[in-house]
């Protein structure tokens, strides 16, 4: 199946602080999601994103699909925002199967 | 409200027991999946079923099973064969299995 890596394990932040996370993925994707998973354990859906750029508030992503990576930004993070962010892809492109292979995640701590 | 519910938000079990997992969805979606999450660690998937009364092995679907015989619905049990079953399980659905997935809750199982 297809690899998919994020980095850095964890972040630790000050409120206020912009972070960036990566995702690299082993083949050509057709879609690629972000997630936030609060400390209750709630995936919350951040960005479906195959290509290209989009914000939402404070926060952006960027798939750069022809080099095989995305990147998501937080701008001046807040308490709320801390928690595991996932990155998943669906198998490369020619495959019939519905699925997502999930990163291991960012763990982000921000303190006030 | 149209959303994803799990059933219970916690399970104990005992050792040989088996157990069945509540996922209900009311968005209308064709597919449906299984991921189990262990503490650090990204989400893995357990089966999935892109149609009613259709279902497929996921990466670790020794010890589990599922059946699908309303869109709506998609139980899954751990069974005894089940070897290291204490784990957080997610369920996910999305309109046809190529678009974006969205999750429930999720149920904490607990053997003790």
């Amino acid at each position: 199946g297809i690899q998919v890596e994020q980095s850095p394990p964890d972040l630790i932040l000050q409120e206020g602080a912009n972070s960036t996370l990566r995702c690299n993925f082993s083949d050509s994707v057709n879609n690629l999601q972000w997630f936030h998973q609060n400390p209750w354990g709630q995936l919350i859906n951040l960005f479906y994103i195959p290509s290209g750029t989009k914000q939402n508030g404070r926060l952006s992503a960027t798939t750069v699909a022809t080099e095989r990576y995305s990147l998501l930004y937080i701008s001046s993070s807040q308490t709320t925002d801390s928690g595991v962010y996932f990155c998943a892809v669906p198998p490369g492109r020619g495959s019939t199967l519905g699925r997502l292979y999930f990163g291991r995640g960012t763990q982000l701590t921000v303190w006030p | 409200d149209g959303g994803i519910t799990q059933s219970p938000k916690y399970l104990f079990r005992k050792e040989g027991q088996n157990v069945t997992l509540s996922c209900e969805q009311n968005l209308n979606h064709d597919a449906m999946y299984w991921y189990r999450q262990d503490p650090g660690q990204g989400l893995r998937l357990i089966y999935y079923s892109q149609i009613v009364n259709d279902f497929q092995k996921g990466d670790i679907a020794e010890g589990y099973s599922v059946s699908r015989e309303k869109k709506e619905s998609f139980p899954l049990t751990v069974t005894s064969a089940q070897k290291n079953p204490t784990a957080f399980y997610l369920c996910a659905s999305s309109m046809d299995g190529y678009n974006e997935q969205f999750f429930g809750p999720g149920t904490r199982l607990t053997v003790l």
